[in-house]
């Protein structure tokens, strides 16, 4: 009963260093996504993906990439940190896109940039 | 656009006393809206959701929402609180109209339970 799975859990990174952070669900979700969670800010949405193959951008898109090779994964990439990355990055998936689905949240992943 | 306020950074209740948790929205048409639940360290759990239909929503661990459309508003209820209650609580927005799925969320109420 995995749900969503989200690794690592903490990481440290130098500025200028890239890193990918990973996202799996078993729940055959066609719909995934990944937010950012800052002090006082809330949950802004980076990217998500509508099924393999399927990409397009949230609220806070720059300096971050995503590809969805499967229905599985969907992993995020920073090419190149910065300290403004500084967050709690958290990976959600949903039965399908459409409007008012509920979301499954993995436990999220704390990164640092130095 | 969409977009969620959460007028409560902190709230502090004593257990046993009832709860609410204020959010407003701005949305131009009916929206789909849901509370969360984070647990510290953890992921976002869904405690309920308003698509149509009755305005009150009954939700998991005994909360309850209630839409007012007059009033642009959703909040949260419990009864009675339990110490396990303590958590962060946040509201989300969801556009019917956005074509696929792009929730905004609220800023959060961090919930705090005194004995």
């Amino acid at each position: 009963n995995a749900g969503v799975t989200q690794t690592p859990k903490f990481q440290v990174l130098k500025t200028g260093q890239s890193m990918t952070l990973q996202c799996a669900q078993d729940m055959n979700h066609e719909y995934m996504s990944w937010y950012r969670q800052d002090p006082g800010m809330g949950l802004r949405l980076i990217h998500y993906s509508v099924g393999a193959g399927i990409t397009d951008q949230g609220e806070v898109p720059n300096g971050y990439n995503v590809s969805r090779s499967t229905t599985e994964d969907f992993p995020l990439r920073l090419l190149s940190a910065a300290p403004s990355q500084t967050s709690v990055y958290f990976c959600a998936s949903s039965a399908s896109g459409l409007p008012g689905q509920p979301q499954h949240f993995g436990d999220g992943t704390r990164l640092s940039i130095l | 656009a969409q977009s969620v306020t959460q007028p409560d950074i902190h709230i502090t209740v004593s257990e046993g006393a009832s709860l609410e948790l204020r959010c407003n929205y701005s949305y131009g048409a009916t929206p789909y809206l849901f509370w969360y639940v984070q647990s510290p360290g953890q992921g976002l759990q869904l405690l309920l959701k308003y698509f149509s239909g009755d305005t009150l929503v009954q939700g998991i661990k005994g909360f309850e929402a209630e839409f007012k459309r007059s009033q642009s508003s959703f909040n949260l209820r419990k009864p009675s609180v339990h110490w396990s209650d303590a958590a962060e609580y946040f509201c989300a927005v969801g556009g019917r109209n956005t074509g696929f799925q792009k929730l905004v969320f609220g800023t959060g109420t961090r919930l705090l339970v005194s004995p």
